[in-house]
């Protein structure tokens, strides 16, 4: 099943800050964050695993919480080259190879 | 990361015709994944290919439909057969590196397919 997104479109200012939710109605093993800008492939940004862990690198970072099954992905002081649609992906095995992604979120940063 | 090169990167095609999309990577790796993104969408998985195996589906497809080739480590096909205008979407392959402290899938360039 599918996870949820939310939400599905922000609009924000650069140097603002964005949280992009992702919630899962099955229990994980881990949980995959990518971008995909407009006309390309997605970009994997970062995987969290079971275990219920933090991670970032720039000023992207998430958290996964297990026993919620949800995800966070968290963007403070957006860049303009933020803009593009961000994906969940959740997988609920071991191997972390087979996910099921969100539906998306469509952030746009405004100069 | 892995690189890999997908192609062709756009085709219109009539129906009831097919389609054969092929993805190459600069690397081995046991396992390559193929996934429809229609306009707008989520991706969706259509099937995982082994090398030496027959590929496994995903709920929904078939292999009569979207046959897979999987020759060697490096290299798959997926073929979208007898075309309709609901196959117009978009087509990537991906592989999953997993290294360091970090990994993830890495997807090919993508195929646009429009069918008319």
């Amino acid at each position: 099943q599918q996870p949820v997104q939310s939400p599905q479109a922000v609009i924000l200012r650069e140097g603002e800050d964005a949280v992009i939710n992702c919630s899962s109605s099955k229990a994980l093993y881990s949980v995959h964050w990518y971008r995909q800008k407009h006309g390309e492939a997605p970009v994997f940004l970062m995987i969290l695993l079971k275990g219920g862990e933090q991670k970032g690198h720039d000023k992207i970072s998430a958290s996964f919480n297990e026993k919620k099954q949800q995800s966070s992905l968290y963007l403070t002081a957006s860049q303009l080259s933020y803009s593009g649609t961000y994906f969940c992906g959740t997988g609920v095995s071991g191997s972390a190879r087979q996910l099921t992604f969100g539906s998306g979120t469509q952030l746009t940063v405004l100069p | 990361s892995a690189v890999i090169s997908q192609k062709p990167s756009r085709d219109i095609c009539q129906r009831g015709t097919s389609l054969t999309i092929q993805c190459q990577v600069d690397s081995q790796v046991t396992m390559m994944f193929w996934y429809r993104q229609q306009p707008g969408q989520s991706l969706t998985l259509i099937a995982t290919a082994n090398q030496g195996s027959e590929a496994t589906y995903e709920s929904g497809f078939v292999i009569d439909k979207f046959p897979i080739s999987r020759p060697n480590l490096t290299f798959s096909t997926l073929t979208v057969s007898n075309l309709s205008p609901e196959d117009s979407s978009i087509y990537l392959c991906s592989v999953f590196a997993a290294g360091g402290s970090n990994y993830g899938y890495t997807f090919g360039s993508g195929t646009r397919l429009t069918v008319v």
